[in-house]
């Protein structure tokens, strides 16, 4: 079954603990992407990936990190999480194709089940 | 900065009835429209993704359509049934970025 993993599903953790969130797609998709859900707010990216090493940040990277060594998995990485980092997050993948001018697009996104993380 | 709006924020209709959404976005550097279907506890799945001006996509009572001239594009439910109940989420990519930027949705319940 083609899908988005992520692990874990829910977290409490204290300031300052490390952690991260795991995502693994089985689609081969070259493109990979994290957001985060805040009420009031739309979903918004923090870092996305259009292939192997190439990571780029979105428009609320501050706090995170990411890495891209594989294909398949894009962990989210909190160093020092901090409260207003409560959130729910999402990873989601893509296919990726060239267009009329020869650029490369990506489109649908596939959303994993989302990663509830509190940070006290 | 980039913004997408979608209104209304939230709506309630009774079974059966029809309804629509609206998703505005900036008309400039367009490359695609997406629409993303969010139940609750369950994870946005994609509706359509639009990119021509003019585009008219369908699935079974939903629909959608595309104005990239004006910024704007309309997802339309015919026949609203209580299982269409979701957030409907619109999101836009500009052409050379891989950037969604995603409005804040908007939370349909239809009523039996």
């Amino acid at each position: 079954e083609a899908q988005v993993t992520q692990n874990p599903r829910y977290l409490i953790t204290v300031t300052g603990k490390k952690l991260t969130v795991t995502c693994s797609q089985n689609m081969n998709h070259e493109y990979m992407s994290w957001y985060r859900q805040d009420p009031g707010l739309g979903l918004r990216q923090i870092y996305y990936s259009m292939n192997v090493e190439v990571t780029d940040k979105g428009d609320v990277p501050e706090g995170y990190k990411v890495s891209r060594k594989e294909k398949r998995n894009f962990p989210l990485i909190l160093e020092s999480p901090s409260p207003n980092q409560t959130s729910l997050y999402f990873c989601a993948s893509s296919f990726t194709y060239k267009g009329l001018a020869g650029a490369k697009n990506t489109g649908e996104l596939f959303f994993g089940e989302g990663s509830r993380l509190t940070v006290l | 900065i980039l913004n997408v709006e979608q209104s209304p924020q939230s709506l309630h209709v009774q079974e059966g009835d029809s309804t629509n959404f609206t998703c505005s976005f900036p008309s400039s550097n367009f490359y695609a429209l997406h629409w993303y279907r969010w139940e609750t506890a369950k994870s946005p799945e994609a509706l359509f993704v639009m990119t021509l001006n003019g585009d008219e996509k369908k699935k079974g009572r939903i629909s959608a359509t595309l104005n990239t001239k004006e910024g704007y594009s309309y997802l339309y439910i015919k026949g609203s049934q209580p299982e269409d109940s979701a957030t409907y989420l619109c999101a836009f990519t500009t052409s050379g970025t891989y950037k969604y930027i995603f409005g804040t949705g908007t939370r349909l319940k239809v009523l039996a």
